[in-house]
């Protein structure tokens, strides 16, 4: 069974530009979670998405946005880029039922590195 | 917001036990204890889970005391591939897919 894609696995940006991130999360599971890791902050939560409907949304600005489409697969969205923004971004996916959900798998993330 | 505690680093000699330790003392009747781990730079790896009973899988045992204020990790024989940082979270499971992360303890497995 394959596990969380997420692509690209680096990217380098400019501060000002736009950035799409992707992630294919394991097949049958239609919840799909979106963090930021950095050395200061450590992993944080930005969105969760679920059935293409945000469910969950951490405590970050509007600049940070997604989307999940009707495949489960989804994209997040960085615009105005800021230096700040540099950080490695992770997805994650569960398989979530009416019963809750259990654990989460996360892919290898995307390195930004914004200039 | 992260609701454990977690010591910052320990150390563990190669093929002895690990026992991780962390604090949730506020915890509530329906929250989970999960384990993750993350080696550099990796996505965080999922270990273990558990309510109130003692779990153990092939990664792991999750001790939980009676009173659930806090949890030990056990990795029964510790390699150096398990040098990591071992997260503690503490969630409810009917609430969405959100974990919130707090700064886990990195352990060093010493040959």
């Amino acid at each position: 069974k394959a596990g969380v894609t997420q692509t690209p696995r680096y990217l380098i940006k400019t501060r000002g530009q736009q950035v799409t991130l992707s992630c294919s999360p394991i097949s049958g599971h239609r919840s799909v979670s979106w963090y930021q890791q950095t050395p200061g902050q450590g992993l944080q939560f930005l969105f969760e998405y679920f059935s293409e409907t945000q469910r969950n949304k951490g405590n970050f600005p509007g600049r940070f946005s997604g989307r999940q489409f009707s495949n489960s697969r989804s994209e997040m969205n960085v615009s105005t880029l800021e230096l700040g923004d540099s950080a490695l971004y992770l997805c994650a996916s569960s398989l979530s039922t009416g019963a809750g959900t259990t654990e989460a798998f996360f892919g290898q993330g995307t390195r930004l590195t914004v200039v | 917001d992260a609701k454990t505690t977690q010591p910052p680093s320990m150390d563990c000699a190669e093929g002895r036990a690990a026992n991780l330790p962390c604090n949730h003392s506020t915890i509530s009747g329906n929250e989970y204890v999960y384990w993750y781990r993350q080696i550099h730079s990796q996505g965080p790896q999922y270990i273990i889970h558990g309510l109130k009973n003692n779990e153990t899988n092939e990664m792991a045992s999750l001790i939980i005391t009676e009173d659930r204020k806090s949890s030990t990790l056990i990795l029964p024989h510790a390699t150096l591939r398990d040098t990591a940082v071992y997260y503690c979270i503490v969630r409810l499971t009917n609430t969405g897919n959100q974990f919130y992360f707090g700064t886990g303890t990195s352990l060093t497995v010493i040959p």
